[in-house]
């Protein structure tokens, strides 16, 4: 079955410090990627997203590429800042195969300090 | 952007009593809503999808006679836990899509933390 596997947590990084968390997927056809972030107390956004090979999602300084290769959709951003502390997860969904579920990773808890 | 509704965000209820939560999508049609339950510091874990004018299907190890589910419509799903028990004090969470909205992510609910005391 489809799983996704996401850098452990917790991480905690200075503002302005460079971050990566990285996500690894199996999947048997051709899935959606995508980054989800959950604030405290809160329920799940939409970070980004990538539909297919080479894709690149970008929002409010996040990015993500989205490669087939090595079956990976990392996060990064140059540079956070404290309001980006949440809870980031790794998601794909095989569309309408299998009633379009997502699959989850675990979640990577990010704190960041001023 | 489509929105999802989810109500009440947070309910406390006595042992043995039953609670309803709603789950709407405002400004779009969902054939299919999930339903999650998140446990402290883990991730979610899908418990049921809805699907409107049809029997919900659960994943494996959920009691759907202890979590109800109805989809009555395109715009309203609710999951009513019954004869409620301290371990099923939780955050649940839903989500939506329509059809041809798969690759766009899905769209979430805010959560419902539930204490049963």
């Amino acid at each position: 079955g489809d799983s996704v596997t996401q850098m452990e947590g917790p991480v905690t990084l200075s503002e302005e410090a460079f971050l990566t968390i990285n996500c690894t997927y199996t999947a048997t056809g051709y899935p959606s990627l995508f980054w989800y972030v959950q604030y405290p107390g809160e329920g799940l956004q939409l970070l980004l997203k990538a539909t297919k090979a080479d894709d690149k999602g970008s929002n409010k300084g996040f990015e993500a590429t989205y490669r087939k290769e090595t079956t990976s959709f990392h996060l990064e951003k140059g540079s956070v800042q404290v309001s980006d502390s949440a809870v980031y997860f790794c998601a794909l969904s095989e569309g309408n195969t299998n009633a379009g579920k997502s699959t989850f990773g675990d979640g990577t808890t990010l704190t960041v300090k001023p | 952007g489509a929105v999802v509704s989810q109500h009440p965000s947070r309910v406390i209820c006595k042992s043995g009593t039953s609670v309803k939560i709603e789950c709407r999508s405002l400004d779009f049609q969902a054939t299919t809503m999930f339903w999650y339950r998140q446990f402290p510091k883990k991730s979610l874990m899908l418990m049921a999808t809805s699907n409107e004018g049809s029997k919900a299907t659960y994943e494996q190890g959920v009691e759907k006679d202890k979590f109800l589910i109805n989809h009555a419509s395109l715009t309203l799903s609710t999951l009513t836990v019954t004869s409620a028990h301290p371990e099923d004090s939780s955050f649940y969470i839903c989500s939506a899509a329509s059809p041809t909205n798969y690759n766009y992510g899905y769209t979430f609910g805010s959560g419902t933390r539930l204490t049963v005391v």
